[in-house]
């Protein structure tokens, strides 16, 4: 069964400073891939998505996530944080051949100081 | 758009009771919804694939005479969790997948139901 993991469980930084969570998933084949955000006390919002094409994936709120087929990846980053990304990261895969079914990653909590 | 609705937020009952949560998708069809379990500081887990008018399809380990799903039409889908039990307290989320309008098939969650058992 595939496996998704996010290696950084809590992240703590300070505003202004550039944010890079990790996301590993474990499948061969074709995969798409999301990133979710879960603000305190709101549901999951889909912050950007892998399809295809462009590896480089721009989603809301200046994230990006590059898809590094090779290493099995899909990291999320941001350039400069703001104290609104406080926030619980999702990593989740779904193979291509797995109808709609998502395999998410533990999450990452992230708190940016002000 | 692509709105997903949960009711109720927060549900609080006694050990042998059922509770039923319903999910609505509210501004579009949804012939998929699924149906994830979340525990304190853990990810989601799928517990069930729901599809308009079929049985839902339960993951490994989910007991479907204990998660009733129910998705009678195309913007409701219900999880009854029958005979709760303490161990049965936790976040339940559902997602729905609008294909009419999102070819990526991207699904939406709603908001989540905290449920408690005493």
């Amino acid at each position: 069964a595939q496996s998704v993991s996010q290696h950084n469980h809590h992240v703590i930084l300070s505003e202004a400073a550039s944010l890079e969570l990790g996301c590993n998933y474990s499948y061969g084949g074709t995969v798409n891939l999301f990133w979710y955000v879960q603000y305190p006390g709101q549901h999951l919002q889909l912050l950007l998505k892998y399809f295809s094409g462009d590896p480089l994936v721009k989603g809301i709120k200046g994230f990006e996530a590059e898809f590094i087929k090779s290493k099995f990846s899909f990291n999320l980053r941001k350039p400069s944080v703001q104290w609104s990304d406080t926030a619980e990261y999702f990593c989740a895969v779904r193979p291509g051949n797995a109808g709609n079914m998502l395999t998410f990653g533990g999450g990452t909590r992230l708190m940016v100081k002000p | 758009g692509a709105v997903v609705s949960q009711h109720p937020s927060r549900v609080i009952c006694k050990s042998g009771t059922s509770v039923k949560i319903e999910c609505r998708s509210l501004d579009f069809q949804a012939t998929t919804m699924f149906w994830y379990r979340q525990f304190p500081k853990q990810s989601l887990m799928l517990m069930a694939t729901s599809n308009e008018g079929s049985k839902a399809t339960y993951e490994q380990g989910v007991e479907k005479d204990k998660f009733l799903i129910n998705h009678a039409s195309l913007t409701l889908s219900t999880l009854t969790v029958t005979s709760a039990h303490p161990e049965d307290s936790s976040f339940y989320i559902c997602s729905a997948r609008d294909r009419g309008r999102d070819p990526t098939d991207t699904q939406y969650f709603g908001p989540g139901t905290r449920l408690t058992v005493l």
